[in-house]
């Protein structure tokens, strides 16, 4: 299975903080790698997939980049409804697997 | 824009097996390019990808969860189910469907999530 590995756990930010989250396949994944983001209580929502396309109605301010290992997801001026936990998740072969998740929360 | 639902028991014993359906709405389960899936997550844990089924009927699960994993597609009432055999504590978890777009790899639209819960 490819292990996905993100970074921080956790962040503590404030509105309208720029806020980078990171995200380190086990071996090269091309492109194939998608952002999801789950508040509690609710089913992940996908933000990003294929490393940097924007799924429909999410906002510009989420950005996206990346191929082989390494990605980033950015936060340009981070917006109250933006605390939520972040997962990452590869989908280049099966079993699909995701990362432990990084959480922003208040500071 | 389609919508999914699950439904299922939300206590199964030890040992026993659970049943879990996910009906969709706004769009037939036999249209491509889409992949029918199970994920779930235990509580304060990360996602796990248990499998999926095309609309054809080919099927693709996670070799920890192979021996025990059932995915069933039900075009006449637009739903697909999962069988989980054999549960133990380490099942309980809430379980999710998704639609995975095959030709993005994505999962597009997800449920609510179903809580299930092994106990004695």
């Amino acid at each position: 299975d490819i292990q996905m590995t993100q970074s921080p756990s956790s962040l503590s930010a404030s509105v309208g903080d720029r806020v980078t989250l990171t995200c380190r396949a086990s071996q090269s994944i091309r492109s194939y790698l998608n952002w999801y983001q789950q508040k509690p209580g609710e089913a992940p929502k996908l933000l990003i997939y294929r490393a940097s396309s924007l799924q429909g109605g999410v906002p510009s301010r989420f950005s996206a980049t990346g191929s082989g290992t390494d990605f980033s997801l950015t936060i340009t001026s981070l917006q109250p409804e933006d605390f939520a936990t972040y997962y990452c998740q590869q989908s280049y072969s099966s079993p699909r697997t995701f990362g432990q998740g990084t959480k922003v929360d208040v500071k | 824009q389609v919508q999914l639902q699950e439904s299922g028991p939300g206590l199964v014993k030890p040992l026993q097996t659970v049943s879990l359906t996910c009906t969709v709405s706004g769009g037939s389960i036999t249209r491509g390019p889409y992949y029918w899936s199970w994920i779930r997550q235990p509580a304060g844990k990360t996602l796990e990808y248990i499998g999926r089924i095309s609309t054809g009927g080919r099927t693709d699960y996670n070799p920890s969860l192979k021996s025990r994993v059932t995915i069933s597609l039900d075009p006449s009432k637009n739903q697909f189910s999962l069988q989980l055999t054999s549960v133990t504590a380490a099942d309980t978890a809430v379980y999710y469907c998704a639609r995975d777009d095959d030709s993005d790899e994505k999962f597009d639209s997800w449920g609510q999530g179903t809580l299930v819960t092994v106990s004695s």
